[in-house]
């Protein structure tokens, strides 16, 4: 599986849009991006993940750039409880482990 | 998608003894994992249980130390043996949802359970 590089952290006002970029510039051609989150003491959460088109669902947004080696995952109007750490995954579709990286921990602050 | 419920939520055991983690879905799964995530740190997959067959156990990991159950396809259980407090971590299991297939999501949308806390003393 292609590796995934985050920020350590980020910071985000509440009601604001929490923009979390990813690196992945060796993904190949069938890989997918997800993106999980975890909030503390919970297990992991899926939010999204897509192959080369941009995604949105209830949750966030994924866009992910035309030569594939990025990604940027934007929760539209972050709130406190938007406070997690952001894991991005790179990985086939069907059958496959997750890899986690170390993620970016998002502070949501009022 | 999947309800996942670990037992126990938390245990503090001695060195050198066993823990049975169990691990329940509400709904026929294919695929089953367990992860480690040691303090601080991110998530580690330890295993893939695959109904009917040996687990699948990633690099670092092996049988003898976290053996495997799957009976069907709704249940698994991980044994932490011989314990030290290195092994004080938390232990999760997940499932792939084929019922996301259908939606058209797929078997790495993964579904976790609360985890099981383990401080080995």
């Amino acid at each position: 599986d292609a590796k995934t590089t985050q920020p350590t952290s980020m910071d985000c006002a509440e009601g604001r849009a929490a923009n979390l970029p990813c690196n992945h510039s060796t993904i190949s051609g069938n890989e997918y991006v997800y993106w999980y989150r975890q909030i503390h003491s919970q297990g992991p959460q899926y939010i999204i993940h897509g192959l080369k088109n941009n995604e949105t669902n209830e949750m966030a947004s994924l866009i992910i750039t035309e030569d594939r080696k990025s990604s940027t995952l934007i929760l539209p109007h972050a709130t406190l409880r938007d406070t997690a750490v952001y894991y991005c995954i790179v990985s086939v579709e069907y059958g496959n482990k997750l890899v986690f990286g170390a993620g970016t921990i998002l502070r949501v602050k009022s | 998608s999947a309800v996942i419920s670990q037992k126990p939520s938390r245990d503090i055991c001695q060195r050198g003894t066993s823990l049975t983690i169990q691990c329940q879905v509400d709904s026929q799964v294919t695929m089953m994992f367990w992860y480690r995530q040691q303090p601080g740190q991110s998530l580690t997959l330890i295993a893939t249980a695959n109904q009917g067959s040996e687990a699948t156990y990633e690099s670092g990991f092996v049988i003898d130390k976290f053996p495997i159950s799957r009976p069907n396809l709704t249940f698994s259980t991980l044994t932490v043996s011989n314990m030290s407090p290195e092994d004080s971590s938390i232990y999760l299991c997940s499932v792939g949802d084929p019922s996301g297939l259908a939606e058209g999501g797929s078997y790495n949308e993964q579904f976790f359970g609360p985890g099981t806390r383990l401080t080995v003393l």
